[in-house]
């Protein structure tokens, strides 16, 4: 039993380029979440999905995309990455009545 | 609007020290609370929970939480400190619905 699966684990991106972070639950969880964490500032919400096909934004969604095509999967895409950009990212899932999300290892990423 | 307080940025201890740390949020109505811990360059560990019930939650590694519905409050304690609970904790709510909101986090030196 895998958890959350986080990959690529650190990245470096120019700014202007596009990626993708990967996000794996293997534990049939139907709430997954992406957080970015900055310090001084906790971890803000950037979109969530409560199952496959349904994604909605959170407290700071822009420059960021996802989409939820299966209950497993909840990619992050950065669409043309900033400086501002530059944080560790989570990924989290939960289900109705578990006790509390799950989180993955995190994505450090770097924009320069 | 619904949002989530910790009353320390930063904490600085030493070994046998009791700890506690403050986390109030402004919302009347049901909520469920999370203290989390990050272990420098780790991801968040779930130190315990409170849903519902006894408002006095015992979690893991010593650590307690009193959720005071009067005082919007849930802080965490625990009685004597040891150089391995150096981490930065997160107080995290879940509102009315499935989000999970942070605190800014506060960040606990334990010398030794």
């Amino acid at each position: 039993n895998a958890g959350v699966t986080q990959t690529p684990k650190f990245q470096v991106l120019k700014t202007g380029q596009s990626m993708t972070l990967q996000c794996a639950q293997d534990m049939n969880h139907e709430y997954m979440s992406w957080y970015r964490q900055d310090p001084g500032m906790g971890l803000r919400l950037i979109h969530y999905s409560v199952g496959a096909g349904i994604t909605d934004q959170g407290e700071v969604p822009n420059g960021y995309n996802v989409s939820r095509s299966t209950t497993e999967d909840f990619p992050l895409r950065l669409l043309s990455a900033a400086p501002s950009q530059t944080s560790v990212y989570f990924c989290a899932s939960s289900a109705p009545g578990w006790p509390g999300y799950t989180f993955g290892s995190g994505t450090r990423l770097t924009v320069v | 609007a619904q949002s989530v307080s910790q009353h320390n940025h930063h904490v600085i201890l030493s070994e046998a020290a009791s700890l506690e740390l403050g986390c109030n949020y402004s919302y009347g109505g049901t909520v469920n609370l999370f203290w989390y811990v990050q272990y420098p360059g780790q991801h968040l560990q779930l130190l315990l929970k409170y849903f519902s019930g006894d408002p006095l939650v015992k979690g893991i590694k010593g650590f307690e939480a009193e959720f005071i519905k009067s005082k919007f409050s849930f802080n965490l304690r625990k009685p004597s400190v040891q150089w391995s609970d150096t981490a930065e904790y997160f107080c995290a709510v879940i509102f009315n619905d499935y989000k999970l909101s942070f605190g800014a986090g506060t960040t606990v030196t334990v010398r030794a």
